[in-house]
């Protein structure tokens, strides 16, 4: 069955320090990856996609960078953490055709 | 321009009654649609979805209608269980989309 880990689970992190979070999806190949993030009182933004290794669409301008380098593996990323970058970050997949996602259990990131 | 609304931010009910969660949208070009719930801390899950070629999809306790000319749908679930307080977001896509567009979400609170 498909299974998809992301972590870790939460995360303190001082301004200006980097961010590596990482997911990865088990049974299931050429799945398309998605970061998404929900800040406090608002819904779930989309951050990055891709489609394939070393293919990243970024949705928003922002402070936050995405890499495939593997197949199952999709890394969220920041060489310098802001303030505004905390949140609740999700990463998700789906197949092609599919019609829906599978979310991970998510990062709490707290910059302070 | 947010495309998928859903303007009741919360909403409380008591237990054994129906829940309506509403959600609106604007491109006329959305042909699916899912709902999703998510506890606290944890990624959401999906609960139910809809295409537009029905104007109802039933599952259990959870009804979703799609009112296709009004670009809205709603979400019931009958009886509200304590179990069901949690956010629930919309999300939308069209047939040539890569990705669904989700709304803010509408945090339940069934009370016992």
């Amino acid at each position: 069955s498909q299974t998809i880990h992301q972590w870790p689970a939460t995360l303190v992190q001082p301004v200006g320090s980097p961010l590596s979070l990482e997911c990865t999806v088990e049974g299931t190949s050429n799945p398309n990856l998605y970061w998404y993030r929900q800040a406090a009182g608002r819904g779930l933004q989309l951050l990055f996609y891709s489609v394939g290794i070393g293919q990243i669409s970024s949705e928003v301008p922002q402070n936050l960078s995405a890499s495939r380098p593997q197949d199952r593996q999709f890394i969220l990323s920041s060489k310098k953490l802001l303030l505004s970058d905390s949140g609740f970050y999700l990463c998700a997949w789906s197949v092609l055709d599919s019609l829906g996602y599978t979310f991970g259990s998510g990062t709490r990131l707290t910059v302070v | 321009d947010q495309q998928v609304k859903q303007n009741s931010p919360s909403l409380s009910v008591q237990e054994g009654r129906i829940s309506i969660l509403n959600c609106d949208y604007t491109n006329s070009m959305f042909d699916y649609f899912l709902w999703y719930k998510k506890y606290p801390a944890e990624g959401p899950t999906f609960l139910i979805s809809i295409s537009s070629i029905k104007d109802k999809n039933e599952d259990g306790r959870f009804t979703v209608f799609l009112n296709k000319s009004a670009k809205h749908l709603s979400l019931h679930i009958v009886p509200s269980q304590p179990g069901d307080s949690a956010v629930y977001f919309c999300a939308a896509k069209d047939n040539y989309g890569q990705n669904f567009v989700f709304g803010p979400g509408t945090r339940l609170s069934v009370l016992p």
